[in-house]
């Protein structure tokens, strides 16, 4: 059983430029997470989706940032344009139920390097 | 807004020997607490959560934790480590007044050889 697939595992780009990272959910799962971590603020929640649908995106840092959810298979966190105090890496989780009183399920993460 | 604290940034034991790893949380009338474990380079996986019930939690590979609601804690304790044990461990909170999930600033666990 596949889990939660991250993709691209590492990307690096220029200052200015436009990130596009992607996810792929555990089949059948109703809740989507992103989240950032960096050594200074440690794990923190970005945005999350229940049935597809976003539920809380105030740990948004900015506009910079976008997040979308076009069926329940598939999400995308967007940063455009990319700032280099954006280098972290990024998870994406999904979970059962929805909320976040359930189990949740970690990808790999992708790690961000901009320069 | 609720919290959640773990006090120690770094933990180092000798293999084999018993560890504990402690978490506070503020007062919150629904206390739905989580560890989870993450392994250099990796995604994080759940340890064990508690909802209600037994106060003492079960958990993968060997963890246990006890929720003492007059401490407000959730220790994590595994009573014989090994080396595959090294890694951060957070802790975790749904926060009903947000309805989000809040995470601990995380311990890093090293094993003495």
């Amino acid at each position: 059983d596949a889990g939660v697939i991250q993709s691209p595992r590492h990307e690096v780009t220029e200052m200015g430029q436009e990130v596009t990272l992607r996810c792929k959910p555990i089949s059948g799962h109703n809740s989507l997470f992103w989240y950032r971590q960096t050594m200074m603020r440690g794990l923190e929640l970005l945005i999350y989706f229940n049935n597809n649908v976003p539920i809380d995106d105030s740990g948004m840092p900015e506009d910079r940032f976008s997040a979308k959810m076009p069926n329940a298979s598939f999400s995308t966190l967007k940063i455009q344009p990319s700032e280099p105090r954006d280098s972290a890496v990024y998870f994406c989780a999904s979970s059962p139920q929805q909320g976040g009183t359930d189990t949740q399920y970690f990808g790999p993460g992708t790690r961000l390097t901009v320069l | 807004a609720q919290s959640v604290t773990q006090p120690d940034i770094h933990i180092t034991v000798s293999e084999g020997a018993s560890l504990e790893l402690r978490c506070n949380y503020s007062y919150g009338a629904t206390p739905y607490l989580f560890w989870y474990v993450q392994s250099p380079g990796q995604g994080l996986q759940l340890l064990l959560k508690y909802f209600s019930g037994d106060t003492l939690v079960q958990g993968i590979k060997g963890f246990e934790a006890e929720f003492k609601r007059s401490q407000s804690s959730f220790n994590l304790r595994k009573p014989s480590v090994h080396w595959s044990d090294a890694a951060e461990y957070f802790c975790a909170r749904w926060d009903s007044s947000a309805s989000k999930i809040i995470f601990g600033s995380g311990t890093r666990l090293s094993i003495r050889p």
